[in-house]
C-alpha cells in the first residue's frame, strides 16, 4: 500500500488555468513537502507545511492533517510552471517519503 | 542562495566496481541525507546522518552502501560492489534542525553497465 497518494498523475492544461493536485497519505507526519522536479531530473522544495497555508507567488499549499491531505494549486498557470510535482511527508522523523508525483504541462 | 553540490553529475560504472558519489551539503546544515530515484519510479529514502553517524536507513541501504563524512565538508556515499539494479539517480539533501532549509543537490546519475 502506498503511503503517500497523489492525483492525478498527468495534468495538461492550457496557460492560465487554475491547477489543483492533490495529495493524500495514511502515516501520522510531523510536515509535508511540496516538490518540483524539473526533465533534467533536479529538485526543488517549494513549501514545507506542517500546518494552515502558505503561498509564494503564483503557488499556494495547503494542508488538513485531520483528513491527512494537502493540496497545491497554481493560479495563471504558465508553460514554465510544467514539471513534475511531488507530495512528500515526514514520518515523524527526517526522512521523507515521496509520492509519485504529478506530471503537468501547460501548453501556451 | 546556498546550495547543494553533487559531483559528479554524471558517472558510468562496469558491475562489481566500487563508487564514491561526492557532495557538499550547505555549510551550516546539521543533518545529511541520500535519496535514490531510480528511472520512472518515485524518489526513496536511502539514508540520513547526524552529527557524525548514521540516524536513520532504509531496508535498501544494506552493507552494499556506506556513508562517511571525512572532513567538515564533504558527505560521501560510497557502493562496493555495483549492480545493474543500483542504476539510479542519487539525491544528497542537508537541512537544519527541524527540517529548517531542506535542499537538495541536483543528483548524480549512476549508470552500472
Amino acid at each position: 500500500k502506498n503511503e503517500v497518494e497523489q492525483s492525478p498523475q498527468n495534468l495538461t492544461a492550457q496557460e492560465g488555468e487554475f491547477i489543483t493536485i492533490n495529495c493524500s497519505y495514511s502515516v501520522g507526519i510531523s510536515a509535508l513537502h511540496w516538490l518540483q522536479q524539473h526533465p533534467g531530473g533536479g529538485i526543488v522544495s517549494l513549501f514545507m507545511l506542517s500546518s494552515g497555508k502558505k503561498k509564494h507567488g503564483r503557488l499556494i499549499a495547503t494542508i488538513n492533517i485531520q483528513e491527512k491531505h494537502s493540496s497545491l494549486h497554481i493560479t495563471a498557470s504558465h508553460p514554465r510552471d510544467s514539471a513534475v510535482y511531488i507530495c512528500a511527508v515526514h514520518p515523524g522523523n527526517y526522512q521523507l517519503i515521496w509520492g509519485a508525483g504529478t506530471k503537468l504541462i501547460i501548453k501556451p | 542562495e546556498p546550495e547543494v553540490t553533487q559531483t559528479p553529475s554524471h558517472q558510468v560504472t562496469q558491475m562489481g566496481q566500487e563508487v564514491i558519489l561526492h557532495c557538499v551539503p550547505i555549510s551550516n546544515h546539521l543533518y545529511f541525507y541520500w535519496y535514490r530515484q531510480i528511472l520512472g519510479q518515485k524518489v526513496e529514502f536511502l539514508v540520513s546522518f547526524y552529527n557524525n553517524e548514521i540516524s536513520e536507513k532504509s531496508e535498501i541501504f544494506d552493507d552494499q552502501f556506506s556513508v562517511e563524512r571525512p572532513d567538515g565538508s564533504n558527505f560521501t556515499l560510497k557502493i562496493r560492489s555495483t549492480k545493474l539494479e543500483d542504476s539510479a539517480m542519487y539525491f544528497c539533501a542537508s537541512s537544519g534542525a527541524g527540517y529548517y532549509g531542506y535542499t537538495f543537490g541536483s543528483g548524480t546519475r549512476l549508470t552500472v553497465v
